[in-house]
């Protein structure tokens, strides 16, 4: 299994531009969170989905960001318009419905200048 | 609010000598633990985890930790650190009160070095 990719590895912005951070679950997971990580705040859930539906995503700093799993291997994480304090690592995990354990990806960071 | 807390920003220890790494969590009701170890640039891998019974964890890469209800603690050990172990440890509690297993609600952490 390759786990969990998240892709890209590393994005470069300028403030204003939108950002996409993509993730690709472990097959047959069936949850999936967004998690960033910041110096100051450490780790934070963001949001996240079971069975593709977004089920608590009272995480998400502001109406800037945005998630989307339209399908149960794939979703995103947008940011539009962004700005330097999203700068960040951005952590996508899965895990089995009933199992308290997540898979993170190597996860994104991002670098909004 | 549940919380949880590493009192340790940083930790250096010689290679071989033993390791215990603090966890304190706050949460009203018997605690699904965590521990994560992450390397530089990598994401999070689970060492172990404490849900129920016996209070005595044994992980991967020859951790174990062990629940203590009277002192809300969680604390992680090695008993012979290796150079490879140099990396942030995160202890975790799942916030169940979120509605769904695997929201976990982190330590800010405790980077580890290993001296020669």
């Amino acid at each position: 299994d390759a786990g969990v990719i998240q892709s890209p590895r590393h994005e470069v912005t300028e403030m204003g531009q939108e950002v996409t951070l993509r993730c690709k679950p472990i097959s047959g997971h069936n949850s999936l969170f967004w998690y960033r990580q910041t110096m100051m705040r450490g780790l934070e859930l963001l949001i996240y989905f079971n069975n593709n539906v977004p089920i608590d995503d009272s995480g998400m700093p502001e109406d800037r960001f945005s998630a989307k799993m339209p399908n149960a291997s794939f979703s995103t994480l947008k940011i539009q318009p962004s700005e330097p304090r999203d700068s960040a690592v951005y952590f996508c995990a899965s895990s089995t419905l009933g199992n308290t354990e997540a898979f993170f990806g190597q996860g994104t960071r991002l670098t909004v200048v | 609010a549940q919380s949880v807390t590493q009192p340790d920003i940083h930790i250096t220890v010689s290679e071989g000598a033993s390791l215990e790494l603090r966890c304190n969590y706050s949460y009203g009701a018997t605690p699904y633990l965590f521990w994560y170890v992450q390397s530089p640039g990598q994401g999070l891998q689970l060492l172990l985890k404490y849900f129920s019974g016996d209070t005595l964890v044994q992980g991967i890469k020859g951790f174990e930790a062990e629940f203590k209800r009277s002192q809300s603690s969680f604390n992680l050990r090695k008993p012979s650190v290796h150079w490879s172990d140099a990396a942030e440890y995160f202890c975790a509690v799942g916030d169940l009160n979120r509605g769904s297993q695997g929201n976990l609600i982190f330590g800010k952490g405790t980077k580890l070095s290993v001296k020669p």
